[in-house]
């Protein structure tokens, strides 16, 4: 079937700081991979997404590059503001399906202090 | 352009009542699904509807829960009646088209608590 494995929170960084937030996939078919973001008291925001394998998706100074070889999408970014304070959640969709329903990962929540 | 909303922000009820959770998608989306993430684990799908047809309610948990979108347009969400394990945040989301890969927008999402 199709997952989503996300490493645990809470993350808690000074700013400036580098952030990895780790994610691996097991998917049926090809997948297309998201990075989703839900800062307090709003709906999740498509931050980035790739659709196919080594490609890189970039937002707002975060990356991610889609690895098929080791089935994973990690979230980076070189230096984190206070701003990026919010709850991340890494998600697929079957490529292969018309119906494109995600499945996500729990979720990390991510404390930047200044 | 209207994001997707969706009301109520919060709901408490007893167990045992009802509750109707609605949502309105962004303008011209055919797509509407509903999700749920209850306390600390992964946001989970419910269902999808294209236009006012069922598309997948694999992910309905059981049949206490019932979705409509009459007309195609907004859509609305029962529990009845409700139980301590309903609750959680229900998200809606919409897109244009519904092929992997497109994006899904969504709403700020329903807190339920059940007591």
């Amino acid at each position: 079937g199709n997952s989503v494995t996300q490493m645990e929170g809470p993350v808690t960084l000074s700013e400036e700081a580098f952030l990895t937030i780790n994610c691996t996939y097991t998917a049926t078919g090809y997948p297309s991979l998201f990075w989703y973001v839900q800062y307090p008291g709003e709906g999740l925001q498509l931050l980035l997404k790739a659709t196919k394998a080594d490609d890189k998706g970039s937002n707002k100074g975060f990356e991610a590059t889609y690895r098929k070889e080791t089935t994973s999408f990690h979230l980076e970014k070189g230096s984190v503001q206070v701003s990026d304070s919010a709850v991340y959640f890494c998600a697929l969709s079957d490529r292969g399906s018309t119906l494109g329903r995600l499945y996500f990962g729990r979720g990390t929540q991510l404390t930047v202090w200044p | 352009e209207a994001g997707v909303t969706q009301f109520p922000s919060h709901s408490v009820i007893e167990k045992g009542q009802t509750v109707t959770l609605r949502c309105d998608p962004i303008s011209g989306h055919d797509n509407l699904y509903w999700y749920r993430r209850v306390m600390g684990k992964e946001i989970k799908f419910l269902l999808h509807f294209v236009k006012e047809s069922k598309q997948d309610e694999s992910g309905m948990p059981n049949n206490r829960f019932l979705a409509e979108r009459t007309g195609g347009t907004y859509s609305t969400l029962k529990v009845q009646p409700a139980e301590l394990e309903d609750s959680g945040v229900y998200f809606c989301a919409s897109s244009l088209r519904a092929a992997g890969g497109y994006e899904q927008f969504f709403g700020p999402g329903t807190r339920l608590t059940v007591l």
